[in-house]
């Protein structure tokens, strides 16, 4: 069990144009669903957090207008790059938990390699 | 807000032997510890956690053990094999922080032939 889907795996895309990934818990409800970036060599840096029927919380740093985080149900969550640019290029990896407490195992996507032209 | 060290960044094993990797933790309130192994361009992959109240626990040969006072748990994987190679993520988080993790930077082990 405790499966998450991502789609698409991977992305090209021209800059200024906007790009939707999609989330899916396939095997369990997701109350809340959370969104990382992930530089080559580098550590998970979260993005946003979002819990079903919420807006969602997005971390210091993170322009929330440019990466538009919908979680319309406890299975789907959206993260659209708007008006993308190279700089956006990234492996964009989401994750789901069960709760809203630390009390819930986080379990990951296999995450969306984005690339901006 | 809570801040996680992880050592060491990377890590060179002969199959067969240990490998042990090691995280500190700067927030007293943490109690979850998940460990995730991340293969090339993958999502990282839960492989064993623990909660603050117990000192370790085991899953075939990997173990995790936790001291609460010095504020450091390590990961531990016994009988090394190349499938093992990956890149290790220790973890923190607590019930007050709505199941938001922070990441060490991340352990690179090549277990080697």
């Amino acid at each position: 069990g405790a499966v998450v889907s991502q789609h698409p795996s991977w992305v090209i895309c021209k800059s200024g144009t906007s790009v939707k990934i999609e989330c899916r818990s396939l095997d369990f409800q997701a109350t809340t669903m959370f969104w990382y970036r992930q530089f080559p060599k580098q550590s998970l840096m979260l993005m946003a957090t979002s819990n079903e029927g919420s807006k969602a919380t997005y971390e210091q740093g993170v322009e929330k207008d440019k990466f538009l985080i919908n979680h319309a149900s406890l299975t789907l969550s959206t993260l659209t790059v708007t008006s993308a640019h190279p700089e956006d290029s990234s492996f964009y990896i989401c994750s789901a938990s069960r709760g809203t407490s630390g009390a819930y195992e986080q379990y990951f996507g296999p995450g969306t390699r984005l690339t901006v032209t | 807000g809570e801040n996680v060290e992880q050592h060491p960044s990377t890590l060179s094993v002969q199959e067969g032997d240990s490998a042990v990797i090691k995280c500190t933790y700067s927030d007293s309130a943490s109690n979850y510890f998940p460990w995730y192994k991340q293969e090339l361009g993958k999502g990282p992959q839960l492989i064993i956690d623990i909660r603050s109240n117990v000192g370790e626990k085991k899953d075939q040969r990997i173990a995790v053990t936790l001291n609460k006072t010095a504020k450091h748990f390590s990961l531990h994987i016994t009988e090394t094999q190349p499938e093992d190679s990956a890149v290790y993520f220790c973890a923190a988080s607590h019930t007050g922080t709505a199941s938001k993790l922070t990441f060490g930077t991340g352990t690179r082990l090549q277990v080697t032939l």
